[in-house]
């Protein structure tokens, strides 16, 4: 069974620190993707890596798939309370199917 | 350009009951996931269908079974309810080969 763990589980910071969520699995993915769902909403993509090294950035947002491409990670640059949400990333196996890790629960408090 | 729909929103059932969700892929898409998304949980994957057949099952009882249609449009059928169904049911789309899903809104499912 693949497995993805991400850490932390709970983030509470204040508006404009700064933070990284973890990904880490034992398993190798084809693609690594980074969701943020809000509550009772589906899972809204962010992001897709797909070579291992790759680092992405979309706005404050930095994402970078490790050299294995086993994990990966997301760092949020000056947080804003906009950036409440969750954070689930999911890792792709063959036939386009997506393993989930539990999830980050985030709040930027003002 | 309509994303992914899932119907009903909400629904309520009680146990041993049996309940069909729906959900209409995001145009160009031929591939759709099921996934039940248990509260303060990630995503689980439940099975999904390509050209009218399941290609890939998950870890789920055959209590769960699904279709889909001509259209790519599929069902998630659940009999014989039990508490532990209770959870959040996602569809995602996806074209086949390809590396990204776009996911509905879900179905929020309440077993009493």
């Amino acid at each position: 069974t693949q497995l993805l763990e991400q850490s932390p589980q709970f983030l509470s910071i204040q508006e404009g620190e700064n933070l990284t969520v973890y990904c880490n699995s034992s398993s190798v993915f084809s693609s690594l993707q980074w969701y943020r769902q809000e509550p009772g909403e589906g899972p809204v993509l962010l992001v897709t890596v797909v070579t291992g090294g790759e680092v992405k950035k979309l706005k404050r947002l930095t994402f970078q798939f490790g050299d294995a491409r086993k994990d990966s990670s997301l760092h949020i640059t000056a947080a804003q309370t906009g950036d409440t949400g969750l954070y689930l990333c999911a890792g792709e196996t063959s036939g386009s199917r997506l393993t989930f890790g539990e999830g980050t629960q985030l709040t930027v408090n003002p | 350009d309509a994303g992914v729909t899932q119907s009903p929103t909400h629904l309520i059932k009680t146990r041993g009951q049996q309940v069909t969700l729906r959900c209409s892929p995001k145009s160009g898409h031929d591939t759709v996931s099921w996934y039940q998304q248990a509260l303060g949980q990630g995503p689980q994957f439940i099975f999904q269908y390509y050209e009218e057949e399941e290609r890939q099952r998950g870890n789920f009882p055959d209590r769960f079974s699904g279709h889909q249609f001509p259209n790519y449009s599929s069902e998630l059928n659940v009999n014989a309810l039990l508490l532990g169904d209770s959870a959040l049911y996602l569809c995602a789309s996806s074209s086949i080969g390809g590396e990204t899903q776009y996911f509905g809104p879900g179905t929020r499912l309440l077993v009493l």
